[in-house]
């Protein structure tokens, strides 16, 4: 069973970077593509962009001039920085696998980060 | 921003149907698969339905997605309980080169 667990910072300042790493265990990251997700409290779901094994990336374009994301096969884990955040960036972030076809199917628990000074 | 619409509610009493709409344009639903995701409180959201009408091991047969042009349909059967959850529907957006979620759907067991 693939599993996907979140980690990072839980607060940042505003104008800094958010970044969020991601862990998969019980399946490689070498295969699929691998998707960051974001969701304000009590506001619905926003796809943040997904990167996929060749290292290319599809970037929400609301946020693509602030993002990157990275993949770390060594380590099977991929990445998230979010430059210049403010506090409309505070959120659940949630990675998840990429299933193509047969859509996001693996999710981690979510993490809260928080903008604020 | 929030492509895709739905309606902020739906209710009903266990055992009854709920049908949930999703409605899109040419460049998301109308060209490609639509997803169903449930997502129940406090928790991370599931996948529920790929493909417009395919359940994964797991999701009960009381699950049933449909497509028709620029809008789809979640319906629920048999409601339960347990059922209670938000529900988003989501496709890929060619205009975008991005994926989109719906407004997404508070269903509620009365």
């Amino acid at each position: 069973q693939v599993q996907l667990q979140e980690s990072g910072p839980r607060l940042v300042k505003p104008s800094e970077t958010l970044s969020l790493t991601c862990s998969v265990s019980g399946g490689s990251i070498s295969s699929y593509s691998w998707t960051w997700l974001r969701q304000p409290a009590g506001k619905g779901l926003e796809w943040i962009g997904r990167i996929y094994i060749s290292g290319s990336t599809n970037y929400n374009p609301s946020l693509k001039s602030r993002l990157t994301m990275s993949l770390d096969t060594s380590k099977n884990q991929f990445s998230l920085k979010l430059t210049a955040v403010t506090a409309a960036d505070t959120a659940v972030y949630y990675c998840a696998r990429d299933g193509g076809v047969w859509g996001i199917d693996y999710w981690g628990q979510g993490t809260l980060v928080t903008v604020s000074s | 921003q929030s492509v895709l619409t739905q309606p902020p509610s739906a209710s009903g009493t266990p055992g009854q149907r709920v049908t949930i709409s999703c409605s899109g344009s040419s460049s998301n639903i109308g060209s490609i698969y639509v997803y169903w995701y449930q997502q129940l409180p406090g928790t991370a959201p599931k996948l529920l339905i790929y493909r417009n009408n395919q359940r994964p091991s797991g999701v009960p047969d009381r699950f049933s997605g449909s497509k028709s042009g620029t809008s789809a349909s979640l319906a629920i059967s048999g409601l339960r309980s347990e059922d209670e959850a938000d529900y988003y529907c989501a496709a890929w957006d060619d205009s975008l080169s991005g994926y989109v979620f719906g407004t997404g759907t508070k269903v509620t067991v009365l």
